[in-house]
């Protein structure tokens, strides 16, 4: 049972335009959300992250935006680029449970020149 | 800035036998973490140690075994392989300290069954 639901599985971009993808939770006791950016072969890269006190968190073209009321967070890539074709990955994190990473299914974005 | 590294980075085994994966955090990370990723999957988490003690265990199969050493670094054995072993293994460390959550990868050890 997948205890981070990602959508969607794929999606596709113009040069330009703003990437969404989103992610639903149901554990309450998770308290901090990354995500992770992955190119094909190699390991995961951290992007950027949020906890649920913060609605919304912004770093260059990536921000988060989190609603802790609907256990709902979501990753906007503004003026997506070519170069930013991967796989998106949420995350989330149970601190009492050692720090573990619970991954979404992932979203494989295309940003077409 | 220094990496997690990984070795071997490929690694070809055929069913029932052995294998060995090396994991070298950053430095001066202490918690290392072990992700298992099947193709076109997420990762899984398998087990994680801090301060040379498990710390949290996952989906690890049982013919799986890890460990940390006083350097820091990890290693994952993997017993009487299946095929359905096949995968990439990734290491990742972060300091327990501050910030606490953040886990940096290395590159992977795409091990392949035959």
């Amino acid at each position: 049972q997948q205890q981070v639901k990602q959508s969607p599985q794929s999606l596709i971009v113009q040069k330009g335009g703003i990437s969404i993808i989103n992610c639903a939770y149901e554990n309450t006791a998770f308290d901090y959300f990354p995500w992770y950016q992955q190119f094909p072969g190699k390991g995961p890269a951290l992007l950027i992250a949020i906890r649920p006190d913060v609605s919304e968190k912004k770093e260059g073209r990536f921000t988060i935006s989190f609603n802790k009321s609907a256990k709902q967070f979501s990753l906007h890539i503004m003026d997506s680029q070519p170069g930013d074709s991967a796989t998106y990955f949420c995350a989330a994190v149970e601190g009492t449970s050692g720090s573990r990473l619970t991954f979404g299914e992932g979203t494989q974005l295309t940003v077409n020149p | 800035a220094a990496g997690v590294i990984q070795s071997p980075r490929h690694l070809i085994k055929e069913k029932r036998e052995t294998a060995t994966l090396k994991c070298y955090p950053i430095p001066r990370h202490d918690t290392v973490y072990w992700y298992q990723q099947g193709p076109g999957q997420d990762p899984q988490f398998l087990i994680s140690f801090y301060e040379k003690m498990q710390s949290d265990k996952g989906s690890i199969p049982d013919r799986f075994s890890a460990q940390q050493f006083s350097d820091y670094h990890s290693e994952l054995n993997m017993s009487s392989l299946e095929l359905g072993d096949s995968a990439l293994y990734f290491c990742a460390s972060s300091p327990r300290t501050h910030p606490s959550y953040e886990q940096y990868f290395g590159p992977g050890t795409r091990l392949t069954v035959t």
